[in-house]
């Protein structure tokens, strides 16, 4: 059974400091990985696509990468900003139609 | 303005009440998606359909049912057999369930709370 763990739970960072998120996820069958972000009480908003043929991608400040072998995947935000603020989710699809989420980073980045 | 709404955003259920959220989306995708968020926890699956008129049970459909007649629609009712129906509800779609790699895009959510 495919299970998504994200570490760490919370995350708090001075404004401009480099920072990675972590996803860790037990079935290397996967065929692709979603990095969301959650604002309190919205819906998610999808920042990056990566598939099981892929090792990283970039938008803009955001760089992630994927290592199948492992069952790792890292999100890391260059020049963190207040605005980052948000929780971060992380979801494996290892079906067509199936995402498997982890429970999420929640980041706070002080002025 | 192309993407996915839910309504209502806040709904009161009384107990014994079925309740039903709306899902509408014009991106024209094939797959649409219900999924449960819970405090500080990931999202679960309930029901996805991959097609106008067929939809498929996910991981916790109990106590739920939907529809599929139109491409752009998918509501989820919330039955009075769901004995914990107190959370949050979010609608995605994606252009088709069928093949790799379908980025999944999400509404705004509506959040139900049992009276």
């Amino acid at each position: 059974k495919q299970e998504v763990t994200q570490i760490p739970a919370a995350l708090s960072v001075p404004e401009g400091e480099n920072l990675v998120l972590n996803c860790s996820f037990t079935d290397s069958a996967i065929y692709n990985l979603q990095w969301f972000r959650q604002d309190p009480g919205k819906g998610l908003t999808s920042l990056l696509l990566i598939q099981s043929s892929q090792r990283e991608q970039t938008s803009g400040r955001l760089n992630a990468s994927l290592d199948k072998s492992s069952g790792r995947s890292t999100l890391y935000i260059a020049a963190s900003q207040p605005g980052d603020s948000a929780t971060y989710l992380c979801a494996v699809s290892h079906s067509s139609y199936k995402l498997i989420f982890g429970s999420g980073t929640r980041l706070l980045v002080r002025p | 303005d192309g993407g996915i709404t839910q309504s209502p955003k806040y709904l009161f259920r009384k107990e014994g009440q079925n309740v039903t959220l709306s899902c509408e989306q014009n991106l024209n995708h094939d797959a649409m998606y219900w999924y449960r968020q819970d405090p500080g926890q990931g999202l679960r699956l309930i029901y996805y359909s991959q097609i106008v008129n067929d939809f498929q049970k996910g991981d916790i459909a109990e106590g739920y049912s939907v529809s599929r007649e139109k491409k752009e629609s998918f509501p989820l009712t919330v039955t009075s057999a769901q004995k914990n129906p107190t959370a949050f509800y979010l609608c995605a779609s994606s252009i088709d369930g069928s093949g790799l790699g379908n980025e999944q895009f999400f509404g705004p959510g509506t959040r139900l709370t049992v009276l």
